[in-house]
């Protein structure tokens, strides 16, 4: 069974720039999960997708970041503009449906803002 | 609001000592708690989790955690570390939102290990 993909794995940008990183969850997985892991924390949920419905976006930026998943499979995130404290590591997870205890984690895209 | 904590942000051990990791939580029903791992520039690994049901659990690569209401804990133990286990440990409690499930993490405490 493949895991979960995340594209680019690296990323360095300048502040005020825009970025979009992409997520293919495990196949099947209904629920898709953004989280940002700064350097020294664990991760924060950013939002949450049921399908193609966001569940929970409570700690997401509105004001710069924004996150789809249109067919209810992949998913892209995006940050614009990009500031110095967004400066971290995005992780994407899936699970079948919504149990956290079969939660599977992508690698990782790592961004640096400059 | 369900949280953990995570004592220590670095442990260091020698090959072959007791590693000990300790974490709280607080939670105002019976919680889901976790341990993953994190290898460094790698995505977060499941170690072993509990789920209500026996109070030792145990995991991959020779760790286990107890389940102590009283004390409110989930603490992470091996008995002797290699040097492998260097990474960075993340405890997490599940939290339920309008049906739907989430993870909080506690901070994490990057474990060391020495020869």
């Amino acid at each position: 069974e493949a895991g979960v993909a995340q594209s680019p794995r690296y990323k360095i940008i300048e502040k005020r720039q825009s970025v979009a990183f992409w997520c293919n969850p495990i196949s099947g997985h209904a629920t898709l999960y953004w989280y940002q892991q700064i350097l020294g924390q664990g991760p924060k949920l950013l939002i949450q997708f049921q399908n193609n419905g966001v569940v929970d976006d409570s700690q997401l930026p509105k004001d710069r970041f924004s996150a789809e998943r249109l067919k209810g499979v992949d998913s892209t995130l995006k940050i614009q503009p990009a500031k110095l404290e967004d400066s971290a590591v995005y992780l994407c997870a899936s699970t079948k449906s919504g149990r956290v205890n079969e939660q599977f984690f992508g690698p990782g895209t790592r961004l640096t803002v400059l | 609001a369900q949280s953990v904590t995570q004592l220590g942000s670095h442990v260091s051990v020698s090959e072959g000592a007791l590693v000990l990791l300790r974490c709280n939580y607080s939670s105002s029903v019976p919680p889901y708690l976790f341990w993953y791992v994190q290898y460094p520039n790698q995505g977060l690994q499941l170690l072993l989790k509990y789920t209500s049901a026996a109070t030792l659990v145990k995991g991959i690569n020779g760790f286990e955690a107890e389940f102590k209401k009283s004390e409110t804990s989930f603490h992470l133990t091996k008995p002797s570390a290699h040097m492998s286990d260097a990474a960075e440990y993340f405890c997490a409690v599940s939290v339920t939102n309008t049906g739907f499930q989430k993870l909080v993490f506690g901070t994490g405490t990057r474990l060391l290990v020495s020869p």
